[in-house]
């Protein structure tokens, strides 16, 4: 069974920075695309990045590019995404995903809980 | 940034009758060389996360009722439950993967009449 653990989220004030992580287990980490994609509260979805399975390449959305990195730990089966220069409207429910398969081109199969970020003064 | 844009926003239909959902995209998400539509659609209960419904415009995900269907080609897409079950309520959001950053719609909310 498919499992995907985030954590990292909490309080942080703007400008500030955090790491979010996610644990997966019950498939080939190494072999899938992975993603993270936040819901700001009683919004829409929005995927802010993902990275490829073996070759690791990164995709991010227009909204956090510079700000955002988004990394995988293949032995260790953990994504991560590293937000730095936090601001106000990144305020959001985190999500991890993961995708069909290897490449960029991929829906997303599973998805976590998500852990929630809240950036306020 | 591709944009998709669902209709309507939210929808009330009774017990037993027919939802669809649509689903508009600002370019073409359909890929010529292996002739599939890279569009997909996912239902949110309320608190909880996403759950893949369709992918490749049409194929079901495995497990979900045959009530669910996908349709469409090119920018034109819809969502359409058969017959309206009540646990079917939800937030049901469109989502584009053929193009970087793949991108959402901004969901249909669906209830009960």
């Amino acid at each position: 069974e498919v499992q995907l653990l985030e954590s990292g989220g909490g309080l942080v004030q703007p400008g500030g920075s955090l790491r979010l992580s996610c644990a997966a287990s019950g498939f080939t980490f190494s072999s899938c695309a992975m993603s993270w994609v936040r819901q700001a509260p009683g919004k829409g979805l929005e995927l802010v990045a993902y990275t490829t399975g073996s070759s690791g390449h990164a995709y991010y959305a227009e909204s956090v590019k510079g700000r955002f990195t988004i990394s995988r730990d293949n032995p260790k089966n953990t994504l991560y995404l590293q937000m730095n220069n936090l601001r106000v409207e990144d305020t959001a429910l985190y999500y991890c995903a993961k995708g069909n398969g290897d490449g960029a081109y991929t829906w997303l199969a599973s998805w976590g809980r998500g852990t929630l970020v809240t950036v306020s003064s | 940034d591709t944009v998709m844009t669902q209709s309507p926003e939210s929808l009330a239909v009774s017990l037993g009758e027919r939802a669809t959902i649509n689903c508009k995209s600002s370019q073409s998400v359909f890929y010529s060389s292996n002739n599939k539509n890279y569009l997909a659609w996912y239902q949110q209960k309320p608190g909880q996360p996403p759950k893949l419904l369709i992918y490749w415009a049409s194929t079901r995900e495995s497990g979900v009722p045959d009530r669910f269907s996908g349709s469409g080609s090119g920018t034109d897409f819809a969502l359409t439950i058969s017959s309206l079950q009540a646990e079917d309520v939800a937030v049901y959001y469109c989502q584009q993967y053929e193009i970087p950053p793949h991108t959402f719609g901004g969901g249909t909310k669906v209830e009960i009449k």
